[in-house]
């Protein structure tokens, strides 16, 4: 079965610090990765995705992330984080064609002045 | 489109009481998805339908928890009888097909407290 592990509960970063969020997987094939991003109050809205090819994938708010299959794992990066980043960060895998997706259980990110 | 719509945002109950969430999909979406975020447990998928018929419900705690899609543009999670255990955020989703733009857009959810 495949599961999701964000080690890190809360992260908190000075705003204008870079960013990296953990994600760990585990599951027996290529799998299909995600970031999802829940700010407060509201649902949750898709950061990148990972398919295929370029390990290092591009997504909105200038987030990126890499796929590591030797480490299993899919990190989220931002070079300058804003105020406005705060918020609970979901990691997610499926096995593509609209397979359920599996969710770790956030990261919490608080940004200080 | 208004995407994904929940009603009640918020919704306070007693245990024993029964409890019914609503979820209406984006237009042309043929899947649609039902999470339960808790602390402890994050997001879970509790269960999901295609063109209106439950394909995976494994998610689903126990058989107080029930499901519908009648019809392609709503569904129902329902609580009968509501326990304090069942209090967080539940999350309706939807997305179109396509295994290459596997793609979920959530609703705002809907926070259940049961006292």
């Amino acid at each position: 079965a495949q599961s999701v592990t964000q080690p890190d509960i809360h992260i908190t970063v000075s705003e204008g610090a870079s960013l990296e969020l953990r994600c760990n997987y585990s599951y027996g094939a290529t799998p299909y990765l995600f970031w999802y991003v829940q700010s407060p109050g509201q649902g949750l809205q898709l950061l990148l995705k990972y398919f295929s090819g370029d390990t290092l994938v591009q997504g909105i708010k200038g987030f990126e992330a890499e796929f590591k299959r030797s480490q299993s794992s899919f990190n989220l990066r931002k070079p300058s984080v804003h105020w406005s980043d705060a918020a609970e960060y979901f990691c997610a895998v499926g096995a593509g064609g609209n397979e359920k997706l599996t969710f770790g259980t956030g990261t919490r990110l608080t940004i200080i002045p | 489109d208004a995407g994904v719509i929940q009603s009640p945002r918020h919704e306070v109950t007693e245990m024993g009481q029964e409890v019914t969430l609503r979820c209406k999909p984006i237009s042309g979406h043929d899947y649609l998805f039902w999470y339960r975020q808790t602390m402890m447990r994050g997001l879970e998928l509790l269960i999901y339908f295609n063109n209106n018929v439950p394909i995976d419900d494994s998610g689903m705690p126990e058989d107080r928890f029930s499901a519908k899609m009648p019809n392609a543009s709503f569904s129902t999670l329902k609580i009968q009888p509501s326990e304090p255990r069942d209090s967080a955020v539940y999350f309706c989703a939807s997305s179109d097909t396509g295994p290459e733009d596997e793609k979920l857009f959530f609703g705002s959810g809907t926070q259940l407290s049961v006292l």
